[in-house]
């Protein structure tokens, strides 16, 4: 089992892009929820996604959005990139069980 | 809204000491509580959590910590700190089936 997996590992964008941020949830997982860890903080909850549809979200503005795909596995966009956008962005996937397992996460850079 | 407080941002201990990372939480209904391991470039590992069953609960690597409802803290410990140990650490709250809610991390060194 290879566990939860994400692409790309890092990523250098510059203000204003776009980005998409890729995700495979640990076989079994049919829930995915996605966290954004600025330097020297602990993760934020950004969003959630079952059955392809955003079930819960944090407190993102609208530049942050998603899509879960019908093998479950997850996109995170964000447009208008801002330099406070930087940080390392983590998805974790979930069952029935609700015991959340992290990826090691995608390390964006906004220059 | 739930919350939680590491006491500590940064901890140093020597191998073969004891480990105590310190974390309040607050809460309005009965928390699942957790505590994770952060390793460079890793992602993060659950280290052990607690659900309304015992209050004294038991992770993995030695790790352990107690509930402790009238103090609103869920402390972790270890006997023996090992070189290995040395990593971010992170206390966290959920209420039912909202999102992990984070604190800040407690980065822990540990001395040979």
């Amino acid at each position: 089992d290879a566990g939860v997996t994400q692409s790309p590992t890092h990523l250098i964008k510059t203000r204003g892009q776009q980005v998409t941020l890729r995700c495979s949830p640990k076989s079994g997982h049919d829930t995915v929820s996605w966290y954004q860890q600025a330097l020297g903080q602990g993760p934020q909850f950004i969003f959630q996604y079952y059955e392809e549809e955003e079930r819960q979200r944090g407190n993102f503005p609208d530049r942050f959005s998603g899509h879960q795909f019908p093998n479950y596995s997850s996109e995170l966009n964000v447009n208008a990139l801002l330099l406070g956008d930087s940080a390392l962005y983590l998805c974790a996937s979930s069952s029935v069980s609700n015991e959340q397992f992290f990826g090691p996460g995608t390390r964006l850079t906004v220059l | 809204a739930q919350s939680v407080t590491q006491l500590d941002s940064h901890v140093s201990v020597s191998e073969g000491t004891p480990v105590l990372l310190r974390c309040n939480y607050s809460s309005s209904y009965s928390p699942s509580l957790f505590w994770y391991v952060q390793h460079p470039n890793k992602g993060l590992q659950l280290l052990l959590k607690y659900t309304s069953a015992a209050t004294l609960v038991k992770g993995i690597n030695g790790f352990e910590a107690e509930f402790k409802k009238s103090e609103t803290s869920f402390h972790l410990t270890k006997p023996s700190a090992h070189m290995s140990d040395a990593a971010e650490y992170f206390c966290v709250v959920s209420e039912g089936n909202t999102p992990l809610v984070f604190g800040k991390g407690t980065r822990l060194s540990v001395i040979a």
